[in-house]
């Protein structure tokens, strides 16, 4: 298996722009999470969802942030508009139910300037 | 939610010297991760070690749930075992709360 599948694994953009970010889960997991790590706050999750369904999405910082799962293989993460605060390292992870470990896919590096 | 703490937050090793991390954590969980992020920002999974000992090569890991914590063992540690190591933990629901790291510096 390839693992997660993050897209692009590097995103500079000005600031006001639309950025959008994307994840292939591995193949047959039913979990999916958004986590971004910055210097200050460290590893927080964003958003998770359960067989494409969103069911957490209380880190979510603030409405400019969205996701979707529109099928099982893919994930979208949207900004709009970006700010530079946004600047970070997002992440995608996957799991397979409650009982094994989640696997990380390599991230994304979100500089808005 | 469930608070992750980890020691020591910064540790410089001679290559060769062996190491425990520490990771203790608030409430009952049902997953535990070790993770290393390697200089490249890659989250790199260790062990998935919700309870017991677990052994790979170099590595080991060690969780005693009914106390709270768990330990990373390094033993011989190499240059290319630099990096952050994270635990994370999953309590009731499937969010997985990562502690602040131990950022491992190992000389040659």
């Amino acid at each position: 298996d390839a693992g997660v599948i993050q897209s692009p694994r590097h995103e500079v953009t000005e600031m006001g722009q639309e950025v959008t970010l994307r994840c292939k889960p591995i193949s047959g997991h039913d979990y999916l999470f958004w986590y971004r790590q910055t210097m200050m706050r460290g590893l927080e999750l964003l958003i998770y969802f359960n067989n494409n369904v969103p069911i957490d999405d209380s880190g979510m910082p603030e409405d400019r942030f969205s996701a979707k799962m529109p099928n099982a293989s893919f994930s979208t993460l949207k900004i709009q508009p970006s700010e530079p605060r946004d600047s970070a390292v997002y992440f995608c992870a996957s799991s397979l139910g409650s009982w094994w470990g989640y696997t990380f896919g390599s991230g994304t590096r979100l500089t808005v300037v | 939610g469930i608070q992750v703490e980890q020691s020591p937050p910064d540790l410089i090793l001679q290559e060769g010297a062996n190491s425990t991390l520490r990771c203790n954590f608030s409430d009952s969980v049902n997953n535990l991760q070790w993770f290393h992020q390697n200089p490249w920002g890659q989250l790199i999974n260790l062990f998935y070690i919700p309870s017991g000992t677990k052994q790979n090569g170099r590595l080991s890991a060690t969780t005693v749930a009914t106390e709270r914590y768990s330990l990373l063992y390094i033993s011989s540690s190499q240059t290319t075992d630099s990096g952050v190591y994270f635990c994370a933990v999953r309590g009731s629901n499937y969010k997985l709360t990562f502690g602040k790291g131990t950022l491992l510096t190992v000389n040659p």
